[in-house]
């Protein structure tokens, strides 16, 4: 079973960092671009960022542009999302999806982990 | 960025019912859209990429059109499990942009 598992949520203070995990299991995690986006609770999807299969070409989010780095280590079948600067409205949750390449949509999806940034 | 509008923002439907929602996008992104399905509390599942092919798996009374600016997904026959919120995405360019999502609720 394709399953993707994200941990590294939690509560920060306006200005801090967090780094999230998604660990996937299940699937050739070299072979698809990985992808994160968040929700603010009680609104839509957002997407925030995405990954090649090497790792070596990334985009953001305008808004986070600067602040946030999205990584993989293929050999551990994880991705990564530093976040630095934080700031409230970057609350919600953060799910980590396989996908992202053009033309293709986000078809493994994991529960997500809650990102709280509050004083 | 590419900005995706979708309508209505919720409808109330019964059981059985032909449902239509739309999704313009503010310039053409040819069919690199995508329809995700949403459940309280669940992570989105994705039904249609490529704005018409259905992922295995998916229920053949899901359905998409469109190209260009214009897009629909189309469920034939609701069916009770199919109450929750829908999200298109556009895939031609960065950022991968949504829609604000439309909440399909019991009449």
């Amino acid at each position: 079973e394709v399953q993707l598992v994200e941990s590294g949520g939690g509560l920060v203070q306006p200005g801090g960092s967090l780094r999230l995990f998604c660990e996937a299991s299940g699937l050739i995690f070299s072979s698809p671009w990985m992808s994160w986006v968040r929700q603010a609770p009680g609104k839509g999807l957002e997407w925030v960022a995405h990954i090649k299969q090497d790792g070596t070409e990334q985009s953001y989010l305008d808004s986070v542009k600067g602040r946030f780095t999205i990584s993989r280590d293929n050999a551990k079948n994880s991705l990564f999302l530093q976040m630095v600067s934080l700031r409230v409205d970057d609350t919600g949750l953060y799910y980590c999806a396989r996908g992202g390449s053009r033309g293709l949509g986000l078809d493994v999806w994991g529960q997500g982990t809650m990102v709280t940034v509050s004083s | 960025d590419i900005q995706m509008t979708q309508s209505p923002s919720s409808l109330s439907a019964s059981v059985g019912d032909r449902v239509t929602i739309t999704c313009r996008a503010s310039r053409t992104i040819d069919t690199y859209l995508n329809w995700y399905q949403q459940k309280p509390g669940k992570a989105p599942k994705l039904l249609i990429f490529a704005a018409s092919t259905l992922p295995s798996g998916v229920p053949s009374r899901f359905s998409g059109s469109g190209s260009g600016t214009d897009f629909t997904l189309t469920i034939s026959s609701l069916l009770p499990e199919d109450f929750a919120t829908y999200f298109c995405q556009q895939s031609f360019t960065d950022p991968r942009t949504f829609g604000q999502g439309t909440k399909v609720e019991i009449k």
